[in-house]
C-alpha cells in the first residue's frame, strides 16, 4: 500500500538544540524524499529533498539520511531557532507510468522555544 | 506575484451546495497537482494534471469530486452536492516537470479553506 509514517507528532526543543524527525515509507520502489514546511495559513514548502542514490544531503543546518534498506529516513535540524517553528511534513513517491506520486506523511509539529 | 495562486481563500456554503475552487499555477508550470488536507494532516492526493489531461485522478474521493485544466493552465476544482466531511483546506500544486522525477519540486499555493456548515 501507499503509506508513509511520521513520528513524533508533536516535538518541542529550546532555542539551539537539535531536532530529529523520522518517517518511514511502504514502497520499496521509492526513490524521491521530500521535506515541506509549512507555516500557519501558507502551503507548504520545500525544505530539502533526497534521491535513493544518496544516503545523506546537508543544508546549512538541515539534514536527511536515508536507509532504503529499512525504509527511514530522517529529517535532522541544527541549532534550532525561534523561526524553525512550523509543521513539517516528510514525503516520498510512489512510481506512476508518467510520473512519482508524493505522498505525505501525516506531519510533525515543532516548536523551538527561545 | 509569480506563485501559485488559489481562490477563493476561504469558502463557507451549506451542505448541498457546488462549490468551484480555482488554481492558477506558476507560469509554464506543465504539471499541476490537487491535494487535500484535513486538520492536523499532511496533504492527501487528488489529481494530477499533465498539461490539459488528468494522468492521475485516483484520489478523488467520489464522483462528487471533479477537476478540469481546459487550457493547461488555469484548474478548476467542482465539488457538487457538498457534505460536511468536504470541510478541509485545498491546496494546488504546480511543478516544471512531473513531480518525482528530476526537476520536479511541487510548488504550493496557500489553499483554499472549504466549510460546509
Amino acid at each position: 500500500g501507499e503509506n508513509v509514517e511520521q513520528h513524533p507528532s508533536t516535538l518541542s526543543v529550546q532555542e539551539g538544540d537539535s531536532a530529529v524527525i523520522k518517517c518511514t515509507y511502504s514502497d520499496s520502489a521509492s526513490n524521491y524524499f521530500p521535506w515541506y514546511k509549512q507555516e500557519l495559513g501558507k502551503g507548504p514548502q520545500l525544505i530539502i529533498d533526497i534521491r535513493s542514490n544518496v544516503g545523506e544531503k546537508k543544508d546549512q543546518r538541515i539534514a536527511v539520511t536515508l536507509n532504503k534498506t529499512a525504509k527511514h529516513f530522517s529529517l535532522h535540524i541544527t541549532e534550532t531557532q525561534p523561526e524553525d517553528s512550523a509543521v513539517y511534513f516528510c514525503a516520498a513517491s510512489i512510481r506512476k507510468t508518467s510520473y512519482d506520486k508524493v505522498i505525505f506523511g501525516p506531519g510533525t509539529s515543532l516548536s523551538v522555544i527561545p | 506575484g509569480a506563485g501559485v495562486s488559489q481562490t477563493p481563500s476561504n469558502k463557507v456554503t451549506e451542505k448541498g451546495k457546488y462549490v468551484e475552487l480555482r488554481c492558477d499555477p506558476i507560469s509554464g508550470h506543465t504539471a499541476l497537482y490537487w491535494y487535500r488536507q484535513s486538520l492536523g494532516q499532511g496533504p492527501e492526493f487528488l489529481i494530477y494534471f499533465q498539461g490539459t489531461g488528468a494522468a492521475d485522478d485516483s484520489g478523488l474521493p467520489n464522483d462528487r469530486f471533479f477537476a478540469v485544466r481546459p487550457e493547461g493552465s488555469v484548474s478548476t476544482l467542482k465539488i457538487q452536492r457538498t457534505e460536511r466531511g468536504d470541510s478541509a483546506v485545498y491546496l494546488c500544486a504546480s511543478s516544471p516537470s512531473p513531480s518525482g522525477r528530476d526537476g520536479g519540486e511541487l510548488f504550493f499555493g496557500e489553499g483554499s479553506r472549504l466549510t460546509v456548515l
